[in-house]
């Protein structure tokens, strides 16, 4: 156990449904991302958070909706997402947003589209 | 149908031989650099970090060394054991920037025969 826990585990859903993602870190920390892993490409960055607020999107489509309530909880508001966004969903967080270190990994969500 | 999905090198070992896992790395600014494992199922787990004004780490069974004159880094685990098979990431620090960006490489697959 890492200290950084996701639900659901698993996601089927259809291109017309909306869903969330939920990711909770309970280590303090004051930094958390989102990554995409897929078969095809490799871990990519989607979103930073610092103290709640979002420093990065890296060029993500709209309709993947980030939301950080606090330091401790990260969602991923999911809608008419496209067969090509199955992958696994991955949370991360780190102690200080301007520090260079360590990122620590939830189990990831892994959803499929269809 | 399935798209043909990342092609990871293996790296292959007997039980108990040391593993040596290669990672060149993009950018020449970066000074921070991690190893992961991931497991099937599981997401990243962090095994040991360098910076970089170091040329060698060590940690427990692991060492990582860094060459940053031609952007390699290396993971070499001792006694290679079956539970070390997994998919192995480097990961370089994209910093500066106010904020902990990690990019990763596309990973190695360890396989651990008895």
């Amino acid at each position: 156990e890492t200290g950084v826990t996701q639900t659901p585990r698993h996601l089927v859903m259809g291109m017309t449904n909306k869903k969330s993602l939920k990711c909770e870190q309970h280590l303090g920390h004051n930094a958390m991302y989102w990554y995409k892993q897929s078969a095809k490409k490799p871990l990519e960055l989607m979103f930073v958070y610092n103290f709640k607020e979002q420093t990065e999107n890296n060029s993500v489509p709209s309709r993947f909706s980030p939301e950080c309530p606090n330091s401790s909880h990260l969602f991923l508001h999911l809608h008419t997402l496209q067969p090509e966004d199955s992958a696994l969903y991955l949370c991360a967080s780190s102690q200080d947003p301007a520090r260079e270190e360590t990122q620590y990994f939830g189990p990831g969500t892994r959803l499929l589209v269809l | 149908g399935e798209s043909v999905g990342l092609h990871l090198p293996t790296l292959s070992v007997q039980e108990g031989d040391n593993s040596i896992i290669n990672c060149a790395y993009s950018n020449s600014a970066s000074d921070y650099f991690i190893w992961y494992k991931q497991e099937s199922g599981k997401g990243p787990q962090f095994i040991i970090d360098i910076r970089s004004n170091m040329d060698k780490r060590q940690g427990q069974r692991v060492t990582v060394l860094l060459n940053k004159t031609v952007k390699h880094l290396s993971l070499q685990i001792a006694a290679t054991q079956p539970g070390d098979s997994a998919v192995y990431f480097c990961a370089e620090n994209m910093g500066p920037g106010g904020y902990n960006k990690l990019i990763f490489g596309a990973g190695t697959r360890l396989a651990v025969h008895p």
